[in-house]
């Protein structure tokens, strides 16, 4: 079935760094945009970065312009996070989503994955 | 600017049904929304996409109970026969030309 499996979460020290994942499997990965989305304990959904169906634009959340990068590699239908200089206010869980339409640009969510916890902490 | 606003919190009777709203901000109201549900300690679930002339396209497995209206900057989303396993967080989000994606607040629906 249509699944996306995130990885990659723990607890690291502010100023570092940690990578996600995604692995997408039930569909097409590479004909399809990619977000990141994250919440915070006990807040709403924040969205993070966006990275186009293969992978030749991406857009960042404010917060985290020129710390995060977002990436893909189709032949391994995995999507990536790469989160440099962290900091206290990036601890959320972090959810990877699909859009709806085909080769689109923004759309709708239609496919999520159930979560990684990223805690930055000393 | 593109904002979604949302009620905090609803509550409505099991069996009941209950009307939640997003509201687009002004200058925006032509916008197609996503609704989708987050039940506790889970990732979100994607409910449905809904346009401005009310017309609507459920996700996968999304039960009949689950339905959309639009009317002028509002977008709701009505549960009917309410069931235990509704009690959630429900998000609206949207999109545009340069704006990958906007979530609303969320409401936290309690059944009572």
């Amino acid at each position: 079935q249509v699944q996306l499996v995130e990885s990659g979460g723990g607890v690291v020290q502010p100023g570092r760094s940690l990578r996600l994942s995604c692995a997408a499997s039930g569909f097409t990965f590479s004909s399809y945009g990619m977000h990141w989305v994250r919440q915070a304990p006990g807040k709403g959904l924040e969205w993070v970065a966006v990275i186009s169906y293969d992978g030749s634009n991406k857009y960042y959340a404010d917060s985290v312009k020129g710390r995060f990068t977002i990436s893909r590699d189709n032949s391994k239908n995995t999507l990536y996070l790469q989160m440099n200089s962290l900091r206290a206010e990036d601890t959320a869980v972090y959810y990877c989503a699909k859009i709806e339409s085909y080769r689109g640009a923004y759309d709708a969510f239609d496919i999520w994955g159930q979560g990684t916890m990223v805690t930055v902490s000393s | 600017q593109l904002v979604l606003t949302q009620s905090p919190s609803a509550s409505a009777s099991l069996g009941a049904s209950v009307k939640l709203t997003c509201t687009l901000s002004s200058g925006h109201s032509s916008y197609a929304i996503a609704w989708h549900q987050q039940q506790p300690e889970k990732g979100p679930r994607y409910l449905m996409k809904l346009n401005s002339d009310g017309s609507h396209s459920k996700g996968d497995g999304i039960p009949d109970r689950f339905s959309g209206s639009s009317s002028g900057a509002e977008r709701y989303l009505t549960i009917s026969s309410l069931q235990s396993e509704d009690e959630a967080d429900y998000y609206c989000q949207t999109w545009g030309t340069g704006i990958p994606a906007v979530f609303g607040g969320g409401t936290q629906l309690t059944v009572l």
